[in-house]
């Protein structure tokens, strides 16, 4: 079982809000990843970081913000949440050799009123 | 375009049962192919990988193959279980970049009934 951590797995917050999504891993990798995903479609890469202060943005415009201080820990952050953050938010990360597998934390729901 | 394309959308079985599950795609240059397996609410949970020299992985009664000329993929699951029950989605890495940009296809509901 992969050692990735996502919380709050659960968040309903009101529009306006700022709101951290944690993600930390136990694994050492250098290499993590933040995906968006909606229900009956596909994962999105919306942030990437290949080490500590490495980060880049995704495939797919977010407003969301991250932030690489420590080898392990990935956070994302919304400034102002809306409605349209509304989504399922999943974290991952990969080691530095072989193929490029990733590890899946168990995700974060967002709704936002 | 790359692009990854999954069939069926769903699927029920009943328990005991095989099922095979497609995987059709158009990404290039490619390097590799992966089957991950999403319980609902959870996050993925990789399956197999394999890459352009491979043709057939297994995993336990997971069973994937990969046709690189003609761009398939497909995902055998034999005794089907109750806890099969989930999304099965296939990915696609291609070697065009030092990322090795990865494309998720939309996946396939799985659904074993007793």
């Amino acid at each position: 079982e992969a050692d990735i951590y996502q919380t709050p797995r659960y968040l309903v917050i009101g529009t306006g809000k700022k709101i951290t999504l944690e993600c930390s891993q136990t694994m050492g990798h250098d290499k993590m990843y933040w995906y968006q995903q909606d229900p009956g479609m596909e994962l999105h890469l919306i942030h990437y970081s290949y080490g500590v202060n490495s980060t880049e943005k995704g495939d797919l415009s977010s407003e969301s913000t991250v932030s690489r201080i420590r080898t392990e820990h990935f956070p994302l952050t919304l400034e102002s949440a809306r409605p349209s953050h509304t989504s399922q938010y999943l974290c991952a990360s990969s080691p530095p050799n072989g193929t490029g597998e990733l590890f899946f934390g168990e995700g974060s729901r967002l709704t936002v009123l | 375009k790359n692009q990854v394309e999954q069939s069926p959308q769903s699927l029920i079985i009943l328990e005991g049962k095989n099922c095979t599950l497609q995987c059709n795609y158009t990404v290039s240059p490619f390097s590799n192919l992966r089957w991950y397996k999403q319980d609902t609410g959870r996050g993925p949970v990789s399956l197999t990988i394999m890459t352009f020299s491979e043709n057939t992985k297994s995993n336990g009664r997971y069973t994937a193959t990969l046709d690189a000329d003609t761009k398939q993929s497909s995902l055998h699951i034999t005794a089907s279980q109750l806890s099969d029950s989930a999304s099965y989605i296939c990915v696609v890495g291609d070697r065009g970049s030092t990322l090795g940009r990865l494309y998720f296809g939309r996946g396939t509901q799985l659904t074993v009934w007793p």
